[in-house]
This record gives C-alpha cells, sequence and structure tokens, in this order.
C-alpha cells in the first residue's frame, strides 16, 4: 500500500500568511493526487487535482505542485474562511490513502 | 440540487452488523463511481472503499472481507454493509461521489471526490 506523509500535522498562522503544506508518497505516483479542505463538523471539500489543477470555484490562492513522491499545496495569503484542516489523498492505486491532515490554525 | 444524505447510523455492539445508505439527488448513482470515507473521532480521513459504474469494488485493507458497498438503481441509493464490527471501526462515514477528470490527455483520469454527504455516525461498543 502506498503510504502519504503530510506535514505538518498543524500549523499557527495569521492572516495573509502565505503557507505551505506538504505531502510524501512512499512510492511514485505520478500527479495521481489530490487536496481537501474540512471544517469542523463539516464533510470535506475538494480544492485541487491532478496534483496542480484547480477545481471550479475554488479561490486562486490555492495552489499545488509536485509530482512523483512529493507534493505541496501553498495558499499564498491566508484568509479567515482557510482556517481549517487540509488533506491529501492519493488515487494512483488502491487502497487509496490520505495523508494524515493539517490543521491551520489562527496564530 | 445534487445532494447526497446518509442514514442508518447508531450504536452496534462489537461483532455486530449494520447497513449504511446513502440516497442521492440530482444524478443517478449507477452512472457514476462512488465511495465511502470514514473518520474516527478526532483523527483523519480514511478512505473505506469504492464502486465502479460497472460493479467493480475495492476496499480499504482494514475491512476486506467485512464491509460490502452496493448500490440500488431503483432506490437511486449507495450502500454499505458493516459485518463484524469492531471498536476501531467507530467513525463517521461519509459517501461521496467521484468525479473523472482530465487535464490534456482525455483517456487519463484524475477522480476527485466532488459531492459528499452529511455524515452518518457509527459507534461500535458494549
Amino acid at each position: 500500500d502506498i503510504q502519504m506523509t503530510q506535514s505538518p500535522s498543524s500549523l499557527s498562522a495569521s492572516v495573509g500568511d502565505r503557507v505551505t503544506i506538504t505531502c510524501r508518497a512512499s512510492q511514485g505516483i505520478r500527479n495521481d493526487l489530490g487536496w481537501y479542505q474540512q471544517k469542523p463538523g463539516k464533510a470535506p471539500q475538494r480544492l485541487i487535482y491532478a496534483a496542480s489543477s484547480l477545481h471550479s470555484g475554488v479561490p486562486s490562492r490555492f495552489s499545488g505542485s509536485g509530482s512523483g513522491t512529493e507534493f505541496t499545496l501553498t495558499i499564498s495569503s491566508l484568509q479567515p474562511e482557510d482556517f481549517a484542516s487540509y488533506y491529501c489523498l492519493q488515487h494512483n492505486s488502491y487502497p487509496w490513502t490520505f495523508g494524515q491532515g493539517t490543521k491551520v490554525e489562527v496564530k | 440540487d445534487v445532494q447526497l444524505v446518509e442514514t442508518g447510523g447508531g450504536l452496534i455492539q462489537p461483532g455486530g452488523s449494520l447497513r449504511l445508505s446513502c440516497a442521492a439527488s440530482g444524478f443517478t448513482v449507477i452512472n457514476n463511481y462512488m465511495c465511502w470515507v470514514r473518520q474516527a473521532p478526532g483523527k483523519g480521513l480514511e478512505w473505506v472503499s469504492i464502486i465502479y459504474r460497472g460493479g467493480t469494488t475495492y476496499y480499504a485493507d482494514s475491512v476486506k472481507g467485512r464491509f460490502t458497498i452496493t448500490r440500488d438503481h431503483s432506490s437511486n441509493t449507495l450502500y454499505l454493509q458493516m459485518d463484524s464490527l469492531r471498536a476501531e471501526d467507530t467513525a463517521v462515514y461519509f459517501c461521496a461521489r467521484v468525479s473523472l477528470d482530465y487535464v490534456d490527455d482525455p483517456t487519463y483520469y484524475y477522480y476527485t471526490l466532488d459531492v459528499w454527504g452529511q455524515g452518518a455516525t457509527v459507534s461500535v461498543s458494549s
């Protein structure tokens, strides 16, 4: 099974900060990776597919990059509504696996 | 409106069985890939299972042989039959539609969980 190691597990940031989250795959997964945002008590929402393509309606301050084993999600200027948890999900092979998540908190 | 609504959660003793339902509206379940994802209390997301349009299924190692994903066309509903339940199966269970997107090559798809239900809580305890 492919393991997804996500870091950091949590971070504290302020509105306007640039935030970067990393996911590392235990083996190459091409760019078969998506990013999701989850707010407390809610279902996750899609952000990015194919590692770097933004889904329709997602603000352009979100961006993704990477291929193979290293992937990043960047929020260029953190907004109040971005305080949430973020997860990567690989769909290169079964079983699909999520990263452990990153909680973005208010500094 | 495209919507998923899960029902069937509850408290069950270890070793028991439970069936979750996920009723879809605004789209047809059998024409889509559908999956289940769970989240244990205070923990991260865990992918559980997927069913393809053609009926092919895959499972996480942790539930293989105990859980079964199915769907019913007449009721437009996705199901998760959970048998031999364990304490570690305690979680909120989300159903989700899987969309297939492509970037440059129309024959290579990227999978996105694009529509999610609100979640159903399953507690396994004696």
